[in-house]
């Protein structure tokens, strides 16, 4: 059973414009979220994570919101840039235990 | 480099022999969490350890597969008699334990193809 969801497989947004990502979640035991990019023929780097106890995280042009209520928690990449293009997996994690969603595609249009 | 290093990136092997990976996590990180990923879906949780103990092991590792980091360092991650099924990008990662340990470090992987 996904755990964690990413609807959305691909996202395609013009550099300078804002990216959205969207993630759910059905396991309210889920005490931390974290965002992680990837590369092909890379391993997935850590970009943001939020704890439950909170609603925003801010780090630089990153931010994640989380809304426990719909469960649901969503990235914003303002402005977007060309290296921006990745992989990005939304994570949650119960104890020690990640779970992912099947991940987005971004494309930053020049 | 300080980061998880993982030997070999890629291995092509046939049907039914054994394969072995290793991971090399941040020298300070006692967690240490293998991951596998299929094409088009995110990481699947296998196993963890916290320094040398196996704490536990995902319903998706078949008996097939055993995992050990003797000394709490480095760890290897053995395949049994490999399948076709078997073909997967295997992950390593680390973190600390309390603290900043929510936040796990990927390895680059070991991209593994069963003919």
């Amino acid at each position: 059973d996904q755990q964690v969801k990413q609807n959305s497989p691909s996202l395609s947004v013009q550099e300078g414009r804002i990216s959205i990502l969207n993630c759910d979640y059905t396991n309210s035991m889920f005490d931390y979220f974290l965002w992680y990019k990837k590369y092909p023929a890379e391993g997935p780097t850590f970009l943001i994570s939020i704890s439950s106890i909170k609603d925003k995280n801010e780090d630089g042009r990153f931010t994640v919101f989380l809304n426990k209520s719909a469960k649901h928690l969503s990235l914003h990449i303002v402005p977007s840039q060309p290296g921006d293009s990745a992989v990005y997996f939304c994570a949650a994690l119960e104890g020690y235990k990640l779970s992912f969603g099947a991940g987005t595609t971004v494309t930053v249009r020049a | 480099d300080t980061g998880v290093s993982q030997d070999p990136r890629h291995k092509i092997t046939k049907r039914g022999q054994n394969v072995t990976f290793r991971c090399d996590p941040i020298s300070e990180h006692n967690r240490l969490y293998w991951y596998r990923q299929t094409l088009g879906q995110g990481p699947e949780f296998l196993t963890y350890f916290q320094n040398e103990a196996q704490l536990e092991k995902s319903r998706l590792l078949s008996d097939r597969f055993s995992a050990e980091r003797p000394k709490g360092s480095f760890s290897t991650l053995e395949i049994q008699r490999t399948e076709q099924g078997d073909s997967a990008m295997y992950l390593c990662a680390s973190s600390l334990a309390g603290g900043r340990g929510n936040e796990q470090f990927f390895g680059p992987g070991t991209r593994l193809t069963v003919l």
